[in-house]
């Protein structure tokens, strides 16, 4: 099955700098790969994802590049805000196939907790 | 509220109880997922049900007995737990379809909070 390695698992800003985390897949046919965030005492929620045919995508601060070659993709923000404090997952998928319909199947990395000091 | 509801958002029970949690969708998705959350682990992925069958058991044990009774409810029976069985318990739905479509992207519940005494 897939397994998806994050780092680092926790790392610390100053408002304004730049955050970048990181993960590594093993499994080659996956061809997604979504960014998660979990506020403190809240639901994960997407916040930007890209698809293998493409190597990089942009969303105001946010950025996410992926690099199918070496298996790894990378989330960028730039110009941090405390409010960017929380924990952040990558996640990979293929798709799996049932009775003729297909879904999503996500492995998830370990989480990055970011804290950015104002 | 992003559509998927979890109740009750806090649980506390002994191991000989037994209780459900529950996952209410209402987003038209048909495949619906039971994810674990504890501290300093990955996301876990328990069970995913796909137009109400059963397509994933990720060697839950089966203290934990899942039910879907139509594509908008999931339910997580729990009985005979154990106290490393606390944790936070997402529920998420998606639509089916293939990537280009959204199928993949997950909506998640707020989770419910189980602490096993």
């Amino acid at each position: 099955g897939e397994n998806v390695e994050q780092h680092p698992s926790t790392l610390s800003v100053q408002e304004g700098d730049s955050a970048v985390i990181k993960c590594t897949y093993s499994d080659s046919a996956s061809n997604y790969f979504p960014w998660y965030k979990q506020e403190l005492g809240k639901r994960p929620q997407l916040i930007i994802d890209i698809r293998s045919n493409v190597g990089e995508k942009k969303d105001q601060r946010i950025a996410v590049t992926l690099n199918k070659t070496a298996k790894h993709f990378s989330l960028h923000i730039t110009e941090t805000q405390p409010e960017d404090s929380a924990v952040y997952f990558c996640a990979a998928s293929g798709f799996a196939n049932a009775g003729g319909t297909s879904y999503g199947k996500l492995t998830f990395g370990q989480g990055t907790i970011l804290t950015v000091h104002p | 509220e992003t559509g998927v509801t979890q109740t009750p958002r806090h649980l506390v029970m002994g191991m000989t109880n037994k209780k459900s949690l529950k996952c209410e969708q209402h987003l038209g998705h048909n495949a619906m997922y039971w994810y674990k959350q504890s501290a300093k682990k990955p996301l876990e992925l328990m069970f995913v049900y796909n137009f109400k069958e059963q397509t994933e058991n990720n060697s839950v044990p089966s203290r934990f007995s899942p039910e879907c009774p139509n594509s908008s409810h999931l339910f997580l029976h729990l009985h005979t737990l154990q106290p490393e069985d606390s944790a936070l318990y997402l529920c998420a739905s998606s639509r089916q379809g293939n990537v280009y479509s959204g199928a993949n992207v997950l909506t998640f519940g707020a989770g419910s909070r189980l602490t096993v005494l």
